[in-house]
């Protein structure tokens, strides 16, 4: 089975500031990551996805994420918070090759700009 | 493109009340869908996934059932509401098993 953990459920930063939202998976096969984002009562926007190749991840809105399989890690960055960007993020994780449906969400992460 | 609708997008119900929640997708065929539920402070909690019509798997035993009568038509229900199945509720769809999931808007319930 896999899991994930996301590191601290507040995180504060000031605008302009780096956004760093750490996430550690724990999985018996190769996974695919996900990093989602949500909005207050919205629902959940894909941020970005690792699958295979490349281990740094390029998603919308200026965010990156690094596959770290030594680290076991896939941590999310921006080099730039704006105001936009506070909201709740979600780490998830799925098996390769695998005949499970499912995805294993973290608790979340809410992130509060600062001006 | 795909799009994924739900509504009622909010419902205030009094408790022991019947619910429906209706999720259809646009844009795809034959794709994998979900249920999750947010209670407040509790994260995203997986109710039900379907594979196909009329393919139902459950993952969490309570008073809700889902049923999926169209390949794009995804419906979550309750005979008799309890104050605690009170959250956000958001439907999902996927293409293939393990890949990335698409959420849909959202529906508030309370219960009262």
């Amino acid at each position: 089975a896999q899991s994930v953990t996301q590191l601290g459920s507040h995180v504060s930063v000031s605008e302009g500031a780096l956004v760093l939202l750490r996430c550690n998976y724990s999985s018996s096969v190769p996974p695919y990551l996900f990093w989602y984002v949500q909005y207050p009562n919205q629902g959940l926007q894909l941020l970005l996805k690792y699958t295979t190749g490349a281990t740094l991840v390029k998603g919308i809105n200026g965010f990156e994420a690094e596959f770290k399989k030594s680290e076991t890690s896939f941590h999310l960055t921006k080099p730039s918070a704006h105001m936009s960007d506070a909201a709740e993020y979600f780490c998830a994780v799925s098996a390769q090759r695998s005949n499970d449906y499912k995805l294993s969400f973290g608790a979340g992460t809410t992130v509060t700009v600062r001006a | 493109s795909q799009t994924i609708h739900q509504w009622p997008a909010t419902l205030v119900q009094p408790v022991g009340s019947p619910l429906s929640l209706e999720c259809t997708v646009e844009g795809t065929s034959n794709p994998n869908l979900y249920w999750y539920r947010q209670a407040a402070g509790r994260g995203l909690q997986l109710l039900f996934y379907s594979v196909g019509i009329g393919q139902i798997s459950s993952e969490v035993p309570q008073n809700l059932s889902a049923s999926r009568p169209q390949d794009r038509q995804f419906i979550l229900s309750s005979k008799k509401l309890l104050l605690s199945d009170s959250g956000f509720y958001l439907c999902a769809w996927s293409v293939n098993r393990g890949w990335e999931q698409y959420f849909g808007p959202g529906t508030r319930l309370t219960v009262t």
